[in-house]
């Protein structure tokens, strides 16, 4: 059963705390993305990574950090830089950043104590 | 600068109906759009993708429009179903750059 697994589902951040979100996807692509999505509103590019072990930042980095080390997993953390980390938070992965249907997760919820 | 936006931010249809989406894209240079559909608490579905050299592309249910001529792209559902509720994104690639995404549109379904 192929597809795009994130964890946990809801998180709670407590005030300088560092969190991190998993993305795992075993669809075999080469590009993998984290968004931000706030309530009523659409999805703003965080990090974006097309090969392993390179990233490149989003519109909305600031505040976050990612890693690329295995082709199948971009985690994301959100530092306690980012002074407003409650959204919900969406991974994503494609075959290539040409062949841009993105596939995406099911969300981490994150909220702060 | 390049934008996707929506003509209304929720649509209202009766079930049976059909129903139209609409969106606006500015950048001209974009050669790819996608269609995707969100459930409440859950991720953005893939539904259907044009590229730029189609007006038109069916799937099960859905059909979508492209106007280049206007910037405009649209996404008909036919005879829609409860199950169609949703908020509704497009999108749109300019050749490898990332996807920009639109506001979204909700759908809401009266029986």
């Amino acid at each position: 059963d192929g597809g795009i697994t994130q964890s946990p589902k809801y998180l709670f951040r407590k005030e300088g705390q560092n969190v991190t979100l998993s993305c795992e996807q075993n669809l075999n692509h080469d590009a993998m993305y984290w968004y931000r999505q706030d309530p009523g509103q659409g999805l703003r590019l965080i990090y974006y990574s097309q090969i392993v072990n390179d990233f490149q930042k989003g519109d909305i980095a600031e505040g976050y950090s990612v890693s690329r080390e295995k082709k199948e997993s971009f985690p994301l953390t959100v530092t306690s830089a980012q002074k407003n980390p409650t959204a919900f938070y969406l991974c994503a992965s494609s075959i290539g950043l040409a062949k841009n249907i993105q596939y995406f997760g099911a969300g981490t919820r994150l909220s702060v104590l | 600068g390049e934008s996707v936006g929506l003509h209304l931010p929720t649509l209202s249809v009766q079930e049976g109906d059909n129903s139209i989406i609409n969106c606006a894209y500015s950048n001209s240079a974009s050669d790819y759009f996608i269609w995707y559909k969100q459930e409440s608490g859950k991720g953005p579905q893939f539904i259907i993708d044009i590229r730029s050299n189609m007006d038109k592309r069916q799937g099960q249910r859905v059909t979508v429009l492209l106007n280049k001529t206007v910037k405009h792209l649209s996404l008909q559902i036919a005879a829609t179903q409860p199950g169609d509720s949703a908020v509704y994104f497009c999108a749109e690639n300019k050749g490898a750059q990332k996807l920009v995404f639109g506001q979204g549109t909700r759908l809401t379904i009266n029986p």
